[in-house]
């Protein structure tokens, strides 16, 4: 069993749409969260992280960590035809903070 | 402010061979991570290191190496190349302090191994 699951879709949808992005994860040790964005041959981008429990909002995403069911998600509102791409999970421990251990990405596509 | 540059962005090699990538960190970040991505595996962690120092490694065999300079410049070294280290092999850079996940990542490498 991998340590963080990730559906890998691809998922399409209509512009405009709220898009709902999701992972589960094993370890309850992890405690810090994030969401990635990754365009065809180029490397990942950093849209959101998280402390532990909670939502945190930026823009049109808002990243929600439930760590009593060991699921993240990421919320995409309004969305766009630039927001096709794909989407990874990252989560971390605290005392080895700087491995993070990655989901299998979900691809998304925004029809116009 | 310049990104974090990896050269070179396409290699092919034979297998049996050896390789070494580059990887140039955002200015004032002091720690650089490798990371191997394949369509089966996704992106799995190779080694961290921090002021020269390797400070995390992950599951791969000896044959993937790295080091980091003095000016925060990293490499890694893939000896004995086999196909299944095909990949897009990823540097990450951030500033390095504890909980700090401003980890900004480059384009890429992307090793084919004939």
């Amino acid at each position: 069993q991998k340590e963080v699951e990730q559906d890998p879709g691809p998922l399409s949808v209509p512009e405009g749409a709220i898009v709902s992005l999701n992972c589960t994860y094993s370890n309850s040790a992890f405690q810090y969260f994030m969401w990635y964005r990754q365009y065809s041959r180029k490397g990942p981008e950093l849209l959101m992280y998280t402390y532990s429990s909670g939502n945190k909002e930026d823009g049109r995403f808002t990243a929600q960590v439930d760590k009593s069911s060991k699921y993240i998600s990421l919320f995409i509102r309004d969305s766009q035809p630039s927001d096709s791409a794909t989407y990874l999970c990252a989560t971390s421990l605290m005392d080895s903070s700087y491995k993070l251990i990655f989901g299998s990405g979900t691809r998304l596509l925004v029809r116009p | 402010k310049a990104g974090v540059t990896q050269t070179p962005r396409y290699l092919i090699k034979t297998r049996g061979q050896q390789v070494t990538l580059s990887c140039s960190p955002i200015s004032g970040h002091r720690s650089v991570s490798w990371y191997q991505q394949t369509p089966g595996q996704g992106l799995q962690f190779l080694f961290e290191y921090f002021s020269e120092t390797q400070r995390n490694k992950g599951n791969f065999p000896g044959r993937f190496s790295g080091r980091q300079f003095s000016n925060s410049r990293s490499e890694m070294n893939v000896s004995t190349l086999e196909l299944g280290d095909s990949a897009l092999y990823l540097c990450a850079s951030s500033l390095g302090g504890q909980g700090n996940y401003g980890y900004t990542f480059g384009s890429g490498t992307r090793l084919t191994v004939v």
